[in-house]
């Protein structure tokens, strides 16, 4: 089945340290999406990529990184200069050129705890 | 102003009920919109997309008013397992942003 999946599900951090969330789809998506959601917040668009090699920042790009070497592979950095990383983080994906409207598939997200 | 918004609710309906949600947007060349459902601690799963001549799926209605920019959604006939919070997205005329709304939350009671 097509799908996108994130690991790990729950990952916990001490203060200082970088780390690098995961997110793979087999959907053949062209476009994939980093977004942050705090506790009874909305989500907010941290990165996204529509094409292998290039991506732009998003609303929330401070102390975040990420790559884009192959298509079906988009992970996420949290550095150190990121002031609360503590929070629920949903990858996405959709078709692009061919879809216009092509909704967003998530993945189950990963539940970042820094201490 | 945001450019996505919605009212957080909670919207408190017992079992049965018709409620009623709206969505407004700013950027009038937006072209395409969805709701999501989230469930809590869970990822967003698209309910419904949004067509210009309003659509049906079931006990869910969907419209868009382009004049006044808002969407809609009417959810008939609630049941318990309705309870979730329901976000409007709203997709860019260039097809690859997407703005979400801060969600409704809906609890739907016995």
């Amino acid at each position: 089945d097509g799908g996108i999946t994130q690991s790990p599900k729950y990952l916990f951090r001490k203060e200082g340290q970088n780390v690098t969330l995961s997110c793979e789809q087999n959907l053949n998506h062209d476009a994939m999406y980093w977004y942050r959601q705090d506790p009874g917040q909305g989500l907010r668009l941290i990165y996204y990529s529509q094409i292998v090699n290039d991506f732009q920042k998003g609303d929330i790009a401070e102390g975040y990184s990420v790559s884009r070497e192959k298509k079906e592979s988009f992970p996420l950095t949290v550095t150190s200069a990121q002031k609360n990383p503590t929070a629920f983080y949903l990858c996405a994906s959709s078709g692009l050129r061919a879809t216009y409207n092509s909704p967003l598939h998530f993945g189950n997200g990963t539940r970042l705890t820094v201490t | 102003r945001k450019e996505v918004e919605q009212d957080p609710g909670p919207f408190n309906v017992p079992e049965g009920a018709t409620v009623a949600f709206n969505c407004t947007y700013s950027n009038s060349a937006s072209q395409s919109f969805f709701w999501y459902r989230q469930d809590c601690r869970k990822e967003p799963k698209l309910l419904m997309s949004v067509y210009s001549s309003g659509n049906e799926d079931g006990r869910f209605t969907a419209q868009l008013n382009r004049a006044s920019q808002y969407i809609s959604l009417l959810i008939r006939d609630s049941k318990l397992s309705d309870s979730a919070t329901y976000l409007c997205v709203v997709k860019n005329n260039a097809g690859n942003m997407l703005t979400f709304g801060g969600g409704t939350r809906l609890m739907v009671k016995p």
